[in-house]
């Protein structure tokens, strides 16, 4: 079946860091690709998508791209500030039911 | 706007009290969801309901029990629920769009 695998954490940067978190998957057909975040105590939040391979997905800073070829969609920011501690899940949504297949979750942790 | 509302933000009820979790969006989505979410866990899917239609119930104890009265609302009933139930519940919905759900802030509930 369809699975998503994401690089384990807790990830910790310092301020200003370039981001980069893997996610991987493995689906039949086109799925659709997503990033929520999750701060701390609250729930979660569509951060950003992409529908089709190649597309571009982007939000506050944040990109990934849908490559068909790796079957990858990795998480990226030029520059964290300390607001983006929280914990980021890649998800997918496959082509029959729309559900959502989740990765386990990354921690983020940004030092000052 | 994408907002999906869930009251109360925090619950703490005894295993034989009965209580009751709501959810409310006015995006005009046709699909909603509960899940359970164990800390430093992806959410588990616990029921879909798509046109105020239980579509899925993924073999969820019959303590839970949710309803949708119209296409706006949705409840989670409790009922004699056990320590292990305590987690955040979370609401989605989801438009026409291909699988992104839209989550609400979450009720913590503790079961004691």
């Amino acid at each position: 079946g369809d699975s998503v695998t994401q690089m384990e954490g807790p990830v910790t940067l310092s301020e200003e860091a370039f981001l980069t978190i893997n996610c991987t998957y493995t689906a039949t057909g086109y799925p659709s690709l997503f990033w929520y975040v999750q701060y701390p105590g609250e729930g979660l939040q569509l951060l950003l998508k992409a529908t089709k391979a190649d597309d571009k997905g982007s939000n506050k800073g944040f990109e990934a791209t849908y490559r068909k070829e790796t079957t990858s969609f990795h998480l990226e920011k030029g520059s964290v500030q300390v607001s983006d501690s929280a914990v980021y899940f890649c998800a997918l949504s496959g082509d029959s039911n729309y559900q959502l297949i989740w990765g386990a979750g990354t921690k983020l942790i940004i030092k000052p | 706007d994408t907002e999906v509302t869930q009251t109360p933000k925090h619950l703490v009820m005894g295993m034989t009290n009965k209580k009751s979790l709501k959810c409310e969006q006015h995006m005009g989505h046709r699909a909603m969801y509960w899940y359970k979410q164990k800390a430093k866990k992806p959410p588990e899917l616990m029921f879909v309901y798509s046109y105020e239609k239980l579509s899925i119930n993924e073999s969820v104890p019959s303590r839970f029990s949710p309803e949708c009265p119209n296409s706006s609302l949705l409840n989670l009933h409790l009922h004699a629920l056990q320590p292990e139930d305590s987690a955040l519940y979370l609401c989605a919905s989801r438009g026409s769009g291909r699988g992104e759900q839209y989550f609400g802030p979450g009720t913590r509930l503790t079961v004691t």
